[in-house]
Formats: structure tokens, C-alpha cells, sequence
């Protein structure tokens, strides 16, 4: 079946500029997370997901950056006036349910470039 | 002391060794436990979890130390496709971060 799948593969801005990043997690799993990854870093928590409601956003660095997921299903990691320091992979994942034994399931992550 | 902390490496060994790491983590709170791999330029995935009692699966094989605050993977009989980036990672109810992931041990494997 599908996997994880995250969109763009790739996105370039400038600083101040707003990005959207996209994650679609497998179908039916009811949690959903994102980290970020800097180069030799392992990934950063940054937010999670049960169902629409963010569980734990305890890993959001600062205001500029809000996480939505209105049905349950699909996400959008949103960062505002984007700074250099932004410059990561953002990764997401997805679990059938938020049980810390749960496996999580990884998408190919956006690279995320800020000028 | 960081939340989790793993040697880096890398690791170079050839093909046939037996190679460890150990990754430690700070919360006592911490309920469970696993190791990913992480090739280059790719996203981690699973490779096992770790139980308290540890627990095997083929060349691997997981421990944990609760009274020492660590896990270890050891891989036996390395292959070449074993060449990669492992995270530990830890989970807790309570403390400051619900999932935390090591930095990543590296792995070469050479033939």
C-alpha cells in the first residue's frame, strides 16, 4: 500500500517568505508527527497529532511555526518569515494509533532552503 | 547531560565483524525504546524495538538497561548493506519531550 508521502520533495525561499509543507500519512492511521533534521542531527520532535488535534506541540521551536490537520488525515506544517536557520529536512510520520510503542512511519521528508 | 547520546562513529568494519552501539538517555521515565536506520539522504526507518527482556531478529540483536539508562544494537556477521546511520530513539509519557532521537551512530561496513 502507499506510504507516508510528503510534498514538495523540495522548496527554496527566501527569507520572510511563508511555506507550506505537506504531509499525507498512510491511510487509517490516526497519528501523525513532525520533526525536522538538520544535517548530522537525528530528527528533532517537533509536533504530533491524534486524530485533528495536536497531542503534544511541545517541539515547535517558536510562534512562527503552526501545524494544522482540520480532518484528521492530511497535514500542513506552516512557517512564517521563514529565517536561514530553517533550513532543514522536515520529516513526517504516521502510526496507526499514538501508543508510545507504536511504529512510526517515515515519508521522504521536504528539503527546505531558506536564502 | 543531552536526553540521548550516541557515539557518532563512524564505524568502520569490514564484512563478517560483530559491531556494537550503546546510546544512553537521561529520563527515567522513559517507557519504550527503538532503533532506526537512516541510509543517506533517506528517511529513518524501523529496524526493531527494544524490550526490556531484549529481543533478536536475525543478525540483531537489541538490549536495554533500565537501573543503567542505556540500550544497545548488536549486529553480527556485518554485511556491506548494513552501511548506514542508526538512531536510537526514546520515548516517555512524562519529561520535557514526548519522542527524542539520538544523533546517529554511522556504520561503514567495508569489504
Amino acid at each position: 500500500g502507499a506510504g507516508v508521502s510528503q510534498t514538495p520533495s523540495n522548496k527554496v525561499t527566501e527569507k520572510g517568505k511563508y511555506v507550506e509543507l505537506r504531509c499525507d500519512p498512510i491511510s487509517g492511521h490516526t497519528a501523525l508527527y513532525w520533526y525536522r533534521q538538520s544535517l548530522g542531527q537525528g530528527p528533532e520532535f517537533l509536533i504530533y497529532f491524534q486524530g485533528t488535534g495536536a497531542a503534544d506541540d511541545s517541539g515547535l521551536p517558536n510562534d512562527r511555526f503552526f501545524a494544522v490537520r482540520p480532518e484528521g488525515s492530511v497535514s500542513t506544517l506552516k512557517i512564517q518569515r521563514t529565517e536561514r536557520g530553517d533550513s532543514a529536512v522536515y520529516l513526517c510520520a504516521s502510526s496507526s494509533r499514538a501508543g508510545i510503542t507504536d511504529t512510526q512511519y517515515f515519508g521522504p521528508g521536504t528539503r527546505l532552503t531558506v536564502l | 547531560r543531552k536526553e540521548v547520546e550516541q557515539d557518532p562513529g563512524p564505524f568502520n568494519v569490514p564484512e563478517g565483524a560483530t559491531v556494537a552501539f550503546n546510546c544512553t538517555y537521561s529520563n527515567s521515565a522513559s517507557q519504550s525504546f527503538f532503533w532506526y536506520r537512516q541510509d543517506c539522504r533517506k528517511e529513518p526507518k524501523l529496524l526493531m524495538s527494544v524490550y526490556s527482556s531484549g529481543n533478536e531478529d536475525g543478525r540483531f540483536t537489541a538490549q536495554l538497561n533500565r537501573a543503567s539508562q542505556y540500550i544497545s544494537l548488536l549486529i553480527r556477521d556485518s554485511k556491506l548493506s548494513d552501511s548506514a546511520t542508526y538512531l536510537c530513539v526514546v520515548r516517555a509519557i512524562s519529561g520535557n519531550t514526548p519522542i527524542v532521537f539520538g544523533k546517529g551512530t554511522r556504520l561503514s561496513v567495508i569489504a
